[in-house]
């Protein structure tokens, strides 16, 4: 069964904190690994894509196929970064829906 | 550009009646997707369109539940005799194509009552 298990459902930190969003997920195959993030008042919008292998706003994630994670981590919290983060997975093959964990609320504390 | 839009922003019903939420792709996204986010949930996927066609309805709770996509662009979700618990926010997003990022509309607040 395709499942995605977000942990925390609230992560407080400091302003210049680092931050790990933690991320599991349990999938037959080779998954392709999303986060999406929603600020107050704001649509859903993509953050980064594993496949993409970038860093944006200064969050990285990094897939780990051995222990079925993909954490979102950024090494000094910014305000800003408040928001609702979402975990989610779709398959290689295309075609497929994304599942989405529950969601972790970062509050970033100035 | 404009981005994914859907009519109503909130609908508020009585428990059995009929509702239609409406979605509005970005023009040229051959790939529409419906979810339903429940409170305190991450969106859950309903059903999804390539094209004029449902390619993948799995999710979609119940036969009271049912979508369109006619003409290969807007999109409208029905549903028939409704339910408190169908109470949710109806998210729609859009793709170039079934492997491309996925673009959110705002939503649709519905509350059965």
């Amino acid at each position: 069964a395709q499942r995605v298990t977000q942990p925390e459902k609230l992560l407080s930190v400091f302003k210049g904190a680092p931050v790990e969003l933690k991320c599991n997920y349990s999938y037959s195959g080779s998954p392709e690994l999303f986060w999406y993030v929603q600020y107050s008042r704001q649509r859903l919008q993509l953050l980064l894509r594993h496949i993409s292998r970038e860093s944006i706003k200064g969050f990285t994630a990094d897939l780990n196929k051995g222990e079925t994670s993909f954490h979102l981590k950024k090494p000094f919290a910014q305000e800003e970064d408040s928001a609702m983060y979402y975990c989610a997975l779709s398959g290689y093959s295309g075609n497929t829906p994304l599942v989405f964990g529950k969601g972790t609320r970062l509050s970033v504390i100035a | 550009g404009a981005g994914v839009s859907q009519t109503p922003s909130n609908k508020v019903t009585e428990k059995g009646k009929y509702v239609e939420l409406r979605c509005d792709p970005i023009s040229g996204h051959t790939a529409l997707y419906w979810y339903r986010q429940s409170l305190g949930q991450g969106p859950e996927f309903l059903i999804y369109f390539q094209g004029t066609g449902a390619a993948d309805d799995s999710g979609l709770p119940n036969d009271r539940f049912f979508a369109v996509r006619p003409e290969g662009s807007v999109s409208t979700l029905k549903i028939q005799r409704t339910e408190r618990g169908d109470s949710a926010v109806y998210l729609c997003a859009s793709s170039k194509s079934s492997k491309n990022e996925q673009f959110f509309g705002p939503g649709t607040r519905l509350t059965v009552l």
